[in-house]
């Protein structure tokens, strides 16, 4: 069964500490894996990662991809307030049509 | 460009009445799917479309909850009779899903609460 699991599921951490964010996944067919941040509302877009060992990175957020350990991670450096979310880590598929399987998500706060 | 769009935001109804919720992805988007998010969980697939087409709808408990997307563009998910266990916030998405973008779009969703 295809699955995708984050952790920790939830943190709790002071303005200016950095975190780090688990994906570990069990799919077959693997295309690629995506990190989304949710705050009270819709999931929005942060990074899709296809190639192992090959950085994105977008201001204070990095994230990685282990194709072989199969495993990703969201940095986020110097945290803020406003980073306070749930970020959520999908995998997509080839599977009919290219499914997408979501991880729980791991809820982060971040106190000033 | 617009964003995926979807009515109502919230909705309370009492079990084993019916309910309807619509969404208008991007234009362009040829694939849309329909989420159930229920609380402290992430998204799960219910169905997903490709133009007017299902792709996939193995998850999406046929005897109670219904979908289409007639002409390719909009789509309803209709749920009959609603049952407690539905309420969730129902999430529509879209995608290129081609020319190596495949990041899906998300709309704000629809508060289901069944009482």
């Amino acid at each position: 069964e295809d699955k995708v699991v984050q952790s920790p599921l939830s943190l709790v951490v002071h303005e200016g500490d950095t975190v780090t964010l688990n994906c570990s996944y069990e799919v077959t067919n693997f295309r690629s894996l995506l990190w989304y941040k949710q705050e009270k509302k819709a999931p929005t877009f942060l990074f899709m990662l296809t190639s192992s060992g090959i950085e994105k990175k977008s201001g204070r957020l990095s994230s990685i991809l282990d194709k072989k350990e199969l495993f990703s991670i969201l940095n986020i450096t110097a945290t803020q307030t406003g980073d306070s979310a749930i970020y959520l880590c999908a995998v997509l598929t080839l599977n009919t049509g290219n499914q997408f399987y979501f991880g729980t998500g791991t809820s982060l706060t971040v106190i000033p | 460009e617009a964003g995926v769009a979807q009515s109502p935001r919230y909705k309370i109804i009492e079990k084993r009445q019916s309910v309807a919720f619509w969404c208008n992805p991007i234009s362009g988007h040829a694939t849309l799917y329909w989420y159930q998010q229920i609380l402290g969980q992430g998204p799960k697939l219910l169905i997903q479309f490709q133009n007017n087409g299902v792709v996939d709808d193995s998850q999406l408990p046929k005897d109670r909850f219904s979908a289409e997307r007639l002409k390719g563009v909009d789509s309803t998910l209709k749920i009959q009779p609603a049952k407690l266990e539905d309420s969730a916030v129902y999430l529509c998405a879209s995608s290129l899903l081609g020319q190596g973008r495949y990041e899906q779009y998300f709309g704000p969703g629809t508060r289901l609460t069944v009482t």
